[in-house]
């Protein structure tokens, strides 16, 4: 079984904080790297998604991906309220796709 | 495009009897998942579709477990005999050409099993 490992938090910044999400996976063999946010009671929603090395930069939102270390992390810059969430880190290849548990994001006013 | 759907939204059944949910995809999608959530954890995968072909399928899903996509759009999951532990959120995903990033799935709003 593929594992992936997330810090369950909750992580609590104030609003306008950087909020610094970590996920380390076992399967040396995915390729794509997927961001979900997931708000209580609904489905996930996509965030952001990287496939090689390095940082990719999408708004507020930055994902940083270092293959060698099995290790991808979310940074989310001027975090809102409405960033409160559960926040799944999603390794994968292409076809499956293994979620960890998420980290709750709390964004305090 | 009006996204995933399915249905039903709510499942209540006995221990023991079949339940059946549908999955309706966004239309170009080709690419068809389901997933199982409980409470304080990821969505785990159950099986993928390409088309009506079922590509992969977790090992670790009972035989009691069934899923089909007969013409490549809608798909249905089956669990015969449930037990209680198969309580869950049961969560449909597609992803594909047209719409979205090619492999970014795009999830229904799930329907919430309860075995009593």
């Amino acid at each position: 079984q593929k594992e992936v490992e997330q810090n369950s938090g909750p992580l609590s910044v104030p609003e306008g904080a950087i909020a610094s999400l970590n996920c380390t996976y076992s399967d040396r063999g995915s390729q794509s790297f997927f961001w979900y946010r997931q708000y209580s009671g609904k489905s996930p929603e996509l965030i952001m998604f990287i496939y090689s090395n390095g940082d990719k930069e999408d708004g507020r939102f930055t994902a940083q991906l270092n293959k060698a270390s099995q290790y991808v992390s979310l940074l989310i810059r001027d975090s809102q309220p409405s960033d409160s969430a559960t926040y799944l880190c999603a390794p994968g290849d292409f076809n499956k796709f293994y979620f960890g548990s998420g980290t709750k994001l709390n964004v305090k006013p | 495009d009006t996204g995933v759907s399915q249905n039903p939204r709510h499942k209540i059944t006995k221990r023991g009897q079949n339940v059946t949910f549908r999955c309706d995809p966004i239309s170009e999608h080709n690419r068809l998942y389901w997933y199982r959530q409980t409470l304080g954890q990821g969505p785990e995968f159950l099986t993928y579709f390409q088309n009506e072909a079922q590509l992969e399928k977790s090992r670790l899903l009972s035989d009691r477990f069934s899923a089909e996509r007969p013409k490549g759009s809608f798909s249905t999951l089956e669990i015969q005999r449930t037990e209680q532990g198969d309580s869950a959120m049961y969560l449909c995903a597609s992803s594909g050409p047209g719409v979205g990033e090619p492999y970014e799935q795009y999830f229904g709003p799930g329907t919430r099993l309860t075995v009593t």
